[in-house]
């Protein structure tokens, strides 16, 4: 079955940019109904929808992450990659990958996740 | 900035039955709204339960079912279990964007 797993640098220094990468197993990710998303955690907190991304490069952004979220895909790599700029304390998160489908709307399978830490 | 809310909180007793509940601040949440809802478990990723409404996974137990209750999208758990203990979120749909509501913690008292 398909699997995700998220990967990058644990800690990022304020001001700079968050690169995240999610490596799809299992399956391919350039499966016609599939977009691949990115969704974060605040630590003790809720759940937040920051976007995702068509196999094509299509991408969908949270509104309130827009100005500062860049996602990209690799087909040949079978990853997908999410890049958050200007980084503050605020974004400190556990960040998880998640396959979406379009055509059922429902977001599963979900990675482990990944705890990325803004700090000097 | 558009919130959707559930109950913070909420006991339910091994056996009986509770309904959580997720409202949209823009207002009655119907079916274009694709209700979702999942649950998560201390240290795990979330797990998918529901989708668009009351469709479940291969996975979800028989006791949870998804509805649209008065205005709300709503989950029941029937016959709770002991590891049914959790955080329940509901996810919804706004056209092109997906809000998450805050939260539930249930816990089985």
């Amino acid at each position: 079955q398909v699997q995700l797993q998220e990967s990058g640098p644990g800690l990022v220094k304020p001001s700079q940019t968050l690169s995240l990468t999610c490596t799809v197993s299992g399956g391919s990710i350039s499966s016609g109904d599939y977009y691949w998303s990115w969704i974060r955690q605040h630590p003790g907190k809720g759940l937040e929808w920051i976007g995702y991304i068509y196999y094509s490069g299509t991408t969908y952004y949270n509104p309130s992450l827009k100005s500062r979220v860049f996602m990209a895909v690799d087909t040949s790599k079978s990853q997908f990659s999410l890049k958050l700029s200007s980084v503050t304390a605020a974004d400190t998160a556990v960040y998880y990958c998640a396959r979406y489908s379009g055509s059922n709307r429902w977001f599963d399978p979900w990675g482990q996740g990944t705890l990325a830490t803004v700090s000097s | 900035q558009t919130v959707v809310t559930q109950e913070p909180s909420l006991t339910v007793s091994p056996g009986g039955t509770v309904t959580l509940t997720c409202a949209s601040s823009t207002g009655a949440v119907t079916s274009g709204y694709y209700p979702n809802w999942f649950q998560q478990k201390p240290g795990q990723a979330p797990r998918a339960l529901i989708y668009s409404i009351s469709n479940k996974h291969s996975w979800t137990p028989a006791r949870f079912s998804g509805s649209l209750l008065g205005g709300k999208a709503a989950l029941t758990l029937s016959g709770v279990q002991p590891e049914d203990e959790a955080e329940y979120y509901c996810l919804l749909y706004y056209g092109g964007a997906w809000v998450f509501g805050g939260g539930t913690k249930l816990t089985v008292l």
